[in-house]
C-alpha cells in the first residue's frame, strides 16, 4: 500500500494524558499537512511542512500541540496535558512537491477520544 | 476558520435520482476541490476545477464554478447506494503562492436510499 497511513487508528485516554501520532506520507510526497475534524465538521488545518521545515500553524494549534517532520519524511502531531476537547480525528494528507497544486492525499485519520 | 458553507447539510435521496450540493466561499481562490468522506474514514478526492474553469466532469460527477458569485456545485448522477457519504468543498487561496493548503466546508451528509 502506498498510500498514506496514520497510526494509530484509534486512541483513547484520560485528560491530563499525553498523546502522540503519527503520520507516514506517500514517499515522493515533500508537502504534509495536519488537519484535525471534529463530529459533524469539516477539517480544519492544523499546520504543514515541507519536507523537514513547519511551514505554518494554526491559531488552533495551543502550545500543548507540538509537531515534527524530522528527517522530512513521516510526522509526528504530539497533544501535551490532554483535554476533553481535543477529542476528535486527526488526519494526515500529503502533497506532491512537483507542482505545489493538485489534490491532498489523505490517511485514514486517527481518532482520538479523551475521557 | 472555514472558508465555505455547504447547501444543503443533508441530502436524502433515492437510488436513481440525481443528487446536487451546493457550496459558497469567501476569498478568491486558486482552484477549489469536492472531497468524499465515508463514515469514520479519511478524505477521498473527487474532482478539481480551477479558477479560470467553468464546468468540468469526471465519470457521474459534474462540477460547476462560478467566481463572480464565489459558488460552486457539485452534480452526481444516477446515484448509488454507494454514493452515501459527506461530501465537502475545499478551496485553495489565490493570494497564497506556494503556501498551499485547502480550506475545507462543513460538508453535505448524502443519504442515497436503496
Amino acid at each position: 500500500d502506498t498510500g498514506v497511513s496514520q497510526d494509530p487508528r484509534h486512541k483513547i485516554t484520560k485528560r491530563g494524558q499525553n498523546v502522540t501520532f503519527r503520520c507516514d506520507p506517500i514517499s515522493e510526497h515533500n508537502r504534509l499537512y495536519w488537519y484535525r475534524q471534529t463530529l459533524g465538521q469539516g477539517p480544519e488545518f492544523l499546520t504543514y511542512f515541507q519536507n523537514e521545515a513547519q511551514l505554518e500553524k494554526s491559531r488552533l494549534l495551543s502550545d500543548r500541540f507540538s509537531a515534527e517532520r524530522p528527517k522530512g519524511s513521516f510526522s509526528t502531531l504530539e497533544i501535551q496535558r490532554t483535554e476533553q476537547g481535543d477529542s476528535a480525528m486527526y488526519l494526515c494528507a500529503s502533497l506532491s512537491g512537483r507542482t505545489y497544486t493538485g489534490e491532498l492525499f489523505f490517511g485514514e485519520g486517527s481518532r482520538l477520544t479523551v475521557l | 476558520s472555514q472558508q465555505g458553507e455547504e447547501d444543503p447539510q443533508a441530502l436524502s435521496i433515492q437510488e436513481g435520482e440525481n443528487a446536487t450540493m451546493n457550496c459558497s466561499y469567501k476569498t478568491s481562490i486558486n482552484n477549489l476541490q469536492w472531497y468524499r468522506q465515508n463514515s469514520g474514514r479519511g478524505l477521498v478526492h473527487l474532482i478539481l476545477i480551477r479558477s479560470n474553469e467553468r464546468e468540468k466532469h469526471s465519470g457521474r460527477l459534474r462540477v460547476t464554478l462560478d467566481t463572480s458569485k464565489k459558488s460552486s456545485s457539485l452534480l452526481i448522477t444516477a446515484s448509488r447506494a454507494a454514493d452515501t457519504a459527506s461530501y465537502f468543498c475545499a478551496t485553495v487561496d489565490s493570494s497564497g503562492g506556494s503556501n498551499y493548503k485547502l480550506t475545507f466546508g462543513k460538508g453535505t451528509l448524502l443519504t442515497v436510499n436503496p
